[in-house]
């Protein structure tokens, strides 16, 4: 198993630009989760999925779309890039409490926004 | 609004003392979630609490659960080097694993 795979590792975007985050995972999790890190913020949560063709919104969603498809896939995207989104993103998947509650946590994309 | 509130975030430590970081939160939630981030790494799952009065052990770590006072612990005994790292605690919102609030994380740094 792979687990939780993102893409790209690093970008760097100018102000305005759009792209899309990728994340996919092989362990058949039904919950999905994409989080920000800043300097001294923790993580935050932007949007989550508890199933394919389910979404809502998290602490910080504005400026971000989900969309899922697939059990697999949960791509994260940024509509008009701000610098306000550099940070560092992680996606997380996670199988129905009470059966693990341990969340799986991918390598995370480093975004930086000039 | 579920707020999480670690402390100390600055932690020196020589090797070989004890310490404990301390994990609070401003809601009623049953569960837990400790973990480990090295420089530039993603996060790695420590222990998740699931219930009051619950503790767990691994190595030089324990990390312990009581929801009356909405306070959990990460205890350091003996510290050595290797543990140097971020650790970061996380709460359920609504129950759900998927949606956790978390503290903004203590930098552990021991010292020979």
């Amino acid at each position: 198993n792979a687990g939780v795979t993102q893409t790209p590792k690093f970008q760097v975007l100018k102000t305005g630009q759009s792209m899309t985050l990728q994340c996919a995972q092989d362990m058949n999790h039904e919950y999905m989760s994409w989080y920000r890190q800043d300097p001294g913020m923790g993580l935050r949560l932007i949007h989550y999925s508890v199933g394919a063709g389910i979404t809502d919104q998290g602490e910080v969603p504005n400026g971000y779309n989900v969309s899922r498809s697939t059990t697999e896939d949960f791509p994260l995207r940024l509509l008009s890039a701000a610098p306000s989104q550099t940070s560092v993103y992680f996606c997380a998947s996670s199988y129905s409490t009470g059966v693990s509650y341990e969340q799986y946590f991918g390598p995370g994309t480093r975004l930086t926004v000039t | 609004e579920l707020k999480v509130e670690q402390n100390p975030l600055f932690l020196s430590m020589q090797e070989g003392k004890n310490y404990t970081i301390y994990c609070n939160y401003s809601t009623t939630s049953d569960r837990l979630y400790w973990y480990r981030q090295d420089p530039g790494k993603s996060l790695e799952s420590l222990f998740v609490l699931l219930s009051n009065g619950a503790v767990k052990q691994e190595g030089r770590l324990m990390a312990s659960l009581d929801t009356k006072a909405r306070l959990s612990t990460l205890h350091i005994t003996a510290a050595v080097h290797d543990l140097s790292a971020t650790y970061f605690c996380a709460v359920d919102r609504g129950g759900s694993n998927y949606k956790l609030t978390f503290g903004k994380g203590t930098l552990l740094t021991v010292n020979p």
